[in-house]
């Protein structure tokens, strides 16, 4: 398994400003995960993210709107930009391991 | 398309209540079959990884099993701490590494 930390656990922004959202983990990986998951739903995964080599992004996710950084191996931001009310979501950071992947306790975002 | 099917959307029971949770899908080819439990205000936390039919794996009260279409999480003589949201994903052969989730079952413990 993995211990994946992230900040902030929880935000309230105002539309139109952005929020990066942090995600460590304590030991390397080759890849890690962003997915969102709107108040009573399931997880969506925005994109992928290996260090090294540029996020690949999911149908429907932009990188000018979710740009991704990957710095190094246990590190990664996401960044929720020019927000809106439908940005309202909690969003989480996963890590591959093998096959199976391993989630963070994710970051409570509320847009008003 | 891949797709993960989950039933019933919410389950209420009694402690000590048995029950099975259903999990349906259709994928072009299976790598791998998990099962996760997510608590209000968590992240999923990993319970389980099936990848054949006929494969079996128990943790505690709990046990996942799989066939060619479907999952299933039973759940025996469960107890209020139970209580969560299960959450039923497939991964591809052709996907490398993404995985698709259902919408989860919200199960209900009643002491």
């Amino acid at each position: 398994s993995a211990v994946i930390s992230q900040k902030p656990s929880r935000d309230i922004c105002q539309r139109g400003t952005s929020l990066t959202i942090q995600c460590q983990v304590d030991s390397q990986v080759t890849m890690m995960f962003w997915y969102r998951q709107q108040p009573g739903q399931s997880l969506t995964l925005i994109a992928t993210a290996n260090q090294g080599s540029e996020a690949t992004y999911e149908s429907g996710f932009v990188i000018d709107k979710f740009p991704i950084s990957r710095p190094n191996l246990t590190f990664s931001t996401l960044t929720v930009s020019n927000m809106s009310p439908e940005d309202s979501s909690i969003y989480l950071c996963s890590v591959g391991r093998g096959h199976e992947q391993y989630f963070g306790p994710g970051t409570r975002l509320t847009v008003t | 398309e891949d797709q993960v099917t989950q039933s019933p959307e919410a389950l209420r029971l009694q402690e000590g209540e048995s029950s099975s949770l259903n999990c349906s899908y259709t994928v072009s080819g299976l790598r791998g079959l998990f099962w996760y439990r997510q608590d209000p205000g968590k992240g999923p936390e990993f319970l389980f990884t099936l990848y054949s039919a006929g494969e079996e794996k128990e943790k505690e009260r709990l046990k996942a099993t799989l066939t060619k279409k479907e999952s299933f999480l039973h759940i025996t003589a469960p107890k209020p701490e139970d209580s969560a949201t299960y959450l039923c994903a497939v991964q591809a052969n052709s996907s490398a590494s993404k995985i698709i989730f259902g919408s989860g079952t919200r199960l209900s413990i009643r002491p």
